[in-house]
C-alpha cells in the first residue's frame, strides 16, 4: 500500500548515459513533483506537474525531461549524464483539494554517475 | 526572496534529554510551514505542519512546533529524545502561490547519545 513509490531505488551508471527514474502515486493526488537532494543534503525543487501539465520548471538543464503519462505517474528522464547529476531524487505528490498544501514524498532514488 | 534557515547543522543530545531544532524563514506573508524527517537512507516523512490557528502544533512521534510570527520562527521540540530520533530534520516553507513549491532549509543532523 505504498503511497508514493519510485523505481529504481539505486542507480549507478557511467557518464554520458541516458537513464530514467519512475514515480507513481496511488493517493489520487493531482500534482506531482521532482526534487533533487545534493551531496550536502540540500533539497531543491526541479519540476512540478498538475494533471499532466507542467507548472514548475526551475532552472534545470534541458538534459532533464519530465514526462507525465497520467496524473498518477511522473517520470524523469536524464540524457547525457554528468558527474554533477549524482544526487538523491525525490518524487512527491499533493492533492488539489483538502490537504492541498502538504506534499508526500517517495523513498528517493540514489543516482551515482561514475 | 523566500528562504529558510536552520542555524544548527549538527546537534547531539543524550537519550532522554529535551530537543529544540531551530528554523527561521523569510517570507512576506504568512507561510505554510512544515517539518520533515529523513532517516538514514530513507525518504522524507512529514512530522507536522502549520497553516493557521493555534501557533503550537502537535505532530507524530511526540514532536511539536511553535510558530512565532514576531521572530519568523518555527522551532521543533521534543521533551524526551529516543535513540530512534537520530535523523536529518528539514524545515520547509510553502509559498502561497499556485505552484506549491516547497523551499527547504539546509537540514539539521540529530545525533542521539546513549
Amino acid at each position: 500500500d505504498t503511497a508514493v513509490s519510485q523505481t529504481p531505488k539505486y542507480l549507478v551508471t557511467q557518464m554520458g548515459n541516458d537513464k530514467s527514474i519512475k514515480c507513481e502515486q496511488n493517493l489520487g493526488h493531482d500534482t506531482m513533483y521532482w526534487y533533487k537532494q545534493d551531496s550536502k543534503k540540500f533539497l531543491k525543487i526541479m519540476f512540478s506537474y498538475n494533471n499532466k501539465e507542467l507548472i514548475i520548471n526551475e532552472t534545470v538543464p534541458n538534459r532533464f525531461s519530465p514526462k507525465s503519462p497520467d496524473k498518477a505517474h511522473l517520470n524523469l528522464h536524464i540524457n547525457s549524464l554528468e558527474l554533477g547529476d549524482s544526487a538523491v531524487y525525490f518524487c512527491a505528490s499533493s492533492p488539489d483539494s483538502g490537504d492541498s498544501e502538504t506534499q508526500y514524498f517517495g523513498p528517493g532514488t540514489r543516482l551515482l554517475v561514475l | 526572496a523566500q528562504s529558510v534557515t536552520q542555524p544548527d547543522i549538527h546537534i547531539t543530545v543524550s537519550e532522554g534529554a529535551s530537543l529544540e531544532l531551530r528554523c527561521n524563514y523569510s517570507y512576506g506573508a504568512t507561510p505554510y510551514l512544515f517539518w520533515y524527517v529523513q532517516s538514514p537512507g530513507q525518504g522524507l516523512q512529514l512530522l507536522l505542519k502549520y497553516f493557521s490557528g493555534d501557533t503550537l502544533v502537535q505532530g507524530i512521534k511526540g514532536f511539536e512546533a511553535e510558530f512565532k510570527r514576531s521572530q519568523s520562527s518555527f522551532n521543533l521540540r521534543k521533551p524526551s529524545v529516543h535513540w530512534s530520533d537520530a535523523a536529518e530534520y528539514f524545515c520547509a516553507v510553502r509559498i502561497s502561490s499556485n505552484t506549491g513549491k516547497l523551499i527547504f532549509g539546509q537540514g539539521t543532523t540529530l545525533q542521539v547519545k546513549p
